[in-house]
């Protein structure tokens, strides 16, 4: 595997189910993102992690649950989500922390669907 | 505040030259540009910095009016490879990669 690399690529889940996206990249970068890109909607930052410690939490709502247990995964937990929380996951990486200056990477994305 | 990306689509014949604007109310430290097609993840273009540092890619250019806190993207000589959708991402400050995205520019060039 090379670069950023995201699954499921798709998930279909009820308001009532608990589910995880897992991102792992194969870069060797140590900053890793969660991005949120709905229909007509500019990309939203939702977390950033810089050396495994999360160093921006972007008002997400407590439903959705981060776990960075290392430089190269990147949890997202979700539970009693809405149906317009419906959306592209997107997870991004980079190199020299979380830095503005550094590239980010994108992962393909999971297509979430909330019933 | 997001920054505001204008036109919101252009549709170019291959060849063609076209603009992408991205202004800011506020003032930047960095802009970046990413392309995404449909169906795949968004991909890096440049970076542009306060002070005119650049790094990024060869056969796209842009600038960055720190005065006017705004960067343009120009798609030169254009391929049908160039279509998707352009994004700007700006940030206030060189901390934690947290940036701003556009709404993005859809661009589609034919044959």
């Amino acid at each position: 595997e090379t670069g950023v690399t995201q699954t499921p690529r798709h998930l279909v889940m009820g308001m009532t189910n608990k589910k995880s996206l897992k991102c792992e990249q194969h870069l060797g970068h140590n900053a890793m993102y969660w991005y949120k890109q709905s229909a007509k909607k500019p990309l939203e930052l939702m977390f950033v992690y810089s050396l495994e410690e999360r160093v921006e939490n972007n008002s997400v709502p407590s439903r959705f649950s981060p776990e960075c247990p290392n430089s190269s995964h990147l949890f997202l937990h979700l539970h009693t989500l809405q149906p317009e929380d419906s959306a592209l996951y997107l997870c991004a990486s980079s190199q020299g922390g979380a830095s503005s200056y550094n590239e980010q990477f994108f992962g393909p994305g999971t297509r979430l669907t909330v019933l | 505040q997001q920054p505001v990306q204008s036109p919101q689509a252009v549709i170019l014949r291959e060849g063609e030259d076209a603009v992408i604007n991205c202004s800011s109310s506020k003032a930047l430290y960095s802009v970046h540009w990413y392309r995404q097609k449909h169906g795949e993840a968004p991909v890096f273009l440049m970076i542009l910095l306060k002070g005119g540092e650049q790094k990024g890619h060869e056969k796209i250019s842009a600038s960055f009016n720190e005065k006017k806190q705004q960067s343009s993207l120009y798609l030169t000589a254009s391929q049908l490879s160039y279509s998707g959708t352009y994004f700007c991402g700006t940030s206030k400050s060189d901390s934690w990669g947290k940036l701003q995205f556009g709404a993005g520019t859809q661009v589609v060039v034919t044959p």
